[in-house]
């Protein structure tokens, strides 16, 4: 059975601080690994995918890939209020994105 | 607008009655599929679809059916729904390798 792990939280970061996200995952077959934000009573959007090992940045986000740990991570610079969310990781056996195995989420809140 | 739907938004239905939610996309992705939503476990893959008529099943498919007729539809159907079905359920599409576009998820309870 894959697994995707995440501490549920909730993690309470101050506004301006970072934040980071963390998700460790079984299958060392895993090719690619995604975090999805969703709010409360919304669905899951997309922030950032990553497939090699090593750091992937996009404006404030910056994820984080270490196949040899099973670790993928989420880095969140200068966070603020609208940051406040539940972060999904997920992992993709290949490098198509059909059959996705999601973690069960970290509630972030930013406190201003 | 490029969306993805679906309907009901919110059903309220009793065990063994059979029951549809529609999905539909107006993006011409090849992928779709159905996730359900548990506090606590997350969201989980019932089945997905990379094709018309290709079809596949996730982590969680019993009790549930699907088809793909249509490149724009992936209907999700509970021939007999029992309470263990009652969840937040997402349909979802994309083009290969690329982001999956989630619907806005339909709230289903089984009394």
């Amino acid at each position: 059975q894959k697994e995707v792990e995440q501490n549920s939280g909730p993690l309470s970061v101050p506004e301006g601080a970072i934040a980071s996200l963390n998700c460790t995952y079984s299958d060392r077959g895993s090719q690619s690994f995604f975090w999805y934000r969703q709010y409360s009573g919304k669905s899951p959007e997309l922030i950032m995918f990553i497939y090699s090992n090593g750091d992937k940045e996009d404006g404030r986000f910056t994820a984080q890939l270490n196949k040899a740990s099973q670790y993928v991570s989420l880095l969140i610079r200068d966070s603020q209020p609208s940051d406040s969310a539940t972060y999904l990781c997920a992992a993709s056996f290949n490098f198509g994105n059909e059959k996705l195995t999601f973690g069960t989420g970290t509630r972030l809140t930013i406190i201003p | 607008e490029a969306q993805v739907t679906q309907n009901p938004r919110y059903l309220i239905t009793v065990t063994g009655k059979k029951l549809t939610v529609t999905c539909s996309q107006n993006m011409n992705h090849e992928y779709m599929s159905w996730y359900r939503q548990d506090p606590g476990l997350g969201l989980r893959q019932i089945y997905y679809s990379m094709n018309v008529e290709v079809t596949d099943k996730g982590d969680v498919p019993e009790g549930y059916k699907v088809s793909r007729k249509e490149k724009r539809n992936f209907p999700l159907i509970l021939e007999s729904p029992s309470p263990n079905q009652t969840s937040l359920y997402f349909c979802a599409s994309s083009y290969r390798d690329n982001e999956q576009f989630f619907g806005p998820g339909t709230r289903l309870t089984v009394l």
